[in-house]
């Protein structure tokens, strides 16, 4: 079965500053993966994801990410982060094949605040 | 606008009681899931159907908790009896997957939530 760590669970920055969000999966196949992103009293939304081609793939509101496959990872960055991008972020790798074909496995989540 | 429709959004009962929530999933959708979501457990898989077939249940308390799809716009999720330890918000989640197509599996679609409360 697959796992995920998000190694950050609450980060705490001020406006403009930078945001890098740790997050590793284990899985020997080939994964799909995805940030999803909850704002406060929402719903989780897609962030970005990655399916194949450029490791570094751009998402909405300024927010990457790069997927490093021997390293397992998919941190999640923003060059300068607003007051309105706190919210809960989520990693989650999906296996693209198998019995657990399209099933999500979520991480435990790195609250992030952002000061004004 | 295509979106998953949860119903109901808030539920306040009392303990013992039986609760129904319900999921439309966004049509042409043949993935749901259900989760559960808690300050101390985070997103927890429930369930989750492809093709209104259950594929994996082992996240719920079998003795307590049901999920069914009777037919492909209905998802339901289903405690009898609750007890205070299921006050949560409750999400559904509607998804296609395609077997062999990468670019398209596993995009989540996520409805509002239903907040269970019991007492």
């Amino acid at each position: 079965a697959q796992s995920v760590s998000q190694h950050n669970h609450h980060v705490i920055l001020s406006e403009a500053a930078s945001l890098e969000l740790g997050c590793n999966y284990s899985y020997g196949g080939t994964v799909n993966l995805f940030w999803y992103v909850q704002y406060p009293g929402q719903h989780l939304q897609l962030l970005l994801k990655y399916f194949s081609g450029d490791p570094l793939v751009k998402g909405i509101k300024g927010f990457e990410a790069e997927f490093i496959k021997s390293k397992f990872s998919f941190n999640l960055r923003k060059p300068s982060v607003q007051w309105s991008d706190t919210a809960e972020y989520f990693c989650a790798p999906v296996a693209d094949r198998g019995s657990t074909l399209g099933r999500l496995y979520f991480g435990r989540g790195t609250q992030l605040t952002v000061w004004p | 606008d295509a979106r998953v429709t949860q119903t109901p959004r808030h539920k306040v009962t009392e303990m013992g009681q039986e609760v129904t929530m319900r999921c439309q999933p966004i049509l042409g959708h043949n993935t749901v899931f259900w989760y559960r979501q808690t300050m101390m457990q985070g997103l927890e898989l429930l369930a989750y159907f492809r093709n209104r077939a259950p594929l994996d249940d082992s996240g719920m308390p079998k003795d307590r908790f049901s999920a069914e799809m009777p037919d492909a716009t209905l998802a339901t999720l289903k405690i009898q009896p609750s007890e205070p330890r299921d006050s949560a918000v409750y999400f559904c989640a509607s998804g296609l997957v395609v077997v062999g197509d990468r670019g398209r599996s596993g995009e989540l679609f996520f409805g509002e939530g239903s907040r269970l409360t019991v007492l």
